[in-house]
């Protein structure tokens, strides 16, 4: 059982590249979500999806993209890297709904230069 | 003003202290999460509490609704316990979090 697997762990982008950071999870979970951690400031939710099919922006959706076209994955797009978009991102997952605790992943550690 | 809080940012403690850290937040909440993160690696999730104490080892979680507060305690605290944590807050039945800024635990010899 790998719970949330993520996908790279490290990556430099040169500004104007694209690339997608992958998710995926064992756990039938309904609910994924993309977030990004910066310092001094808490998680901040990038995009959210609470089923297949079915994505939705969260507070720091610019300049990403997201789809969830099975139950398990829900990978996270970046159309044109930014040095703005330089940070430790984290996807999580969990049963939509329900008082259980959140499953995350081991993050993704992107700069953009 | 965020709509959760955490205290103090930072922490150092030497082995074998008693160790409190404080959340407080500002909306109706329907859980709160508390959550470790080790440098360099990911985010495990500690206890989800939506009323009164947990605990597992160590570790003693506790919640005041009416008072919209939380403490996370170590006891008998040891340097693997170095970590950042972070209390997180659910809203209504919705699984969206609302995430401190952590707080910075060291834990010397």
């Amino acid at each position: 059982n790998a719970g949330v697997t993520q996908t790279p762990k490290f990556q430099v982008l040169k500004t104007g590249q694209s690339m997608t950071l992958q998710c995926a999870q064992d756990m039938n979970h309904e609910y994924m979500s993309w977030y990004r951690q910066d310092p001094g400031m808490g998680l901040r939710l990038i995009h959210y999806s609470v089923g297949a099919g079915i994505t939705d922006q969260g507070e720091v959706p610019n300049g990403y993209n997201v789809s969830r076209s099975t139950t398990e994955d829900f990978p996270l797009r970046l159309l044109s890297a930014a040095p703005s978009q330089t940070s430790v991102y984290f996807c999580a997952s969990s049963y939509e709904g329900q008082l259980i605790e959140a499953f995350f992943g081991q993050g993704t550690r992107l700069t953009v230069v | 003003k965020n709509e959760v809080e955490q205290s103090p940012q930072n922490l150092t403690a030497q082995e074998g202290e008693f160790i409190t850290i404080n959340c407080s937040y500002s909306v109706g909440i329907s859980a709160l999460h508390w959550l470790q993160q080790h440098p360099g690696g990911g985010i495990v999730s500690l206890f989800m509490l939506s009323s009164g104490k947990k605990k597992h080892g160590r570790l003693i979680a506790t919640i005041n609704i009416q008072e919209k507060h939380s403490s996370l305690h170590i006891t008998a605290s040891h340097p693997r316990d170095s970590a950042v944590y972070i209390c997180a807050v659910r809203a209504g039945t919705a699984s969206k979090l609302t995430f401190g800024t952590g707080t910075r635990l060291q834990v010397t010899l």
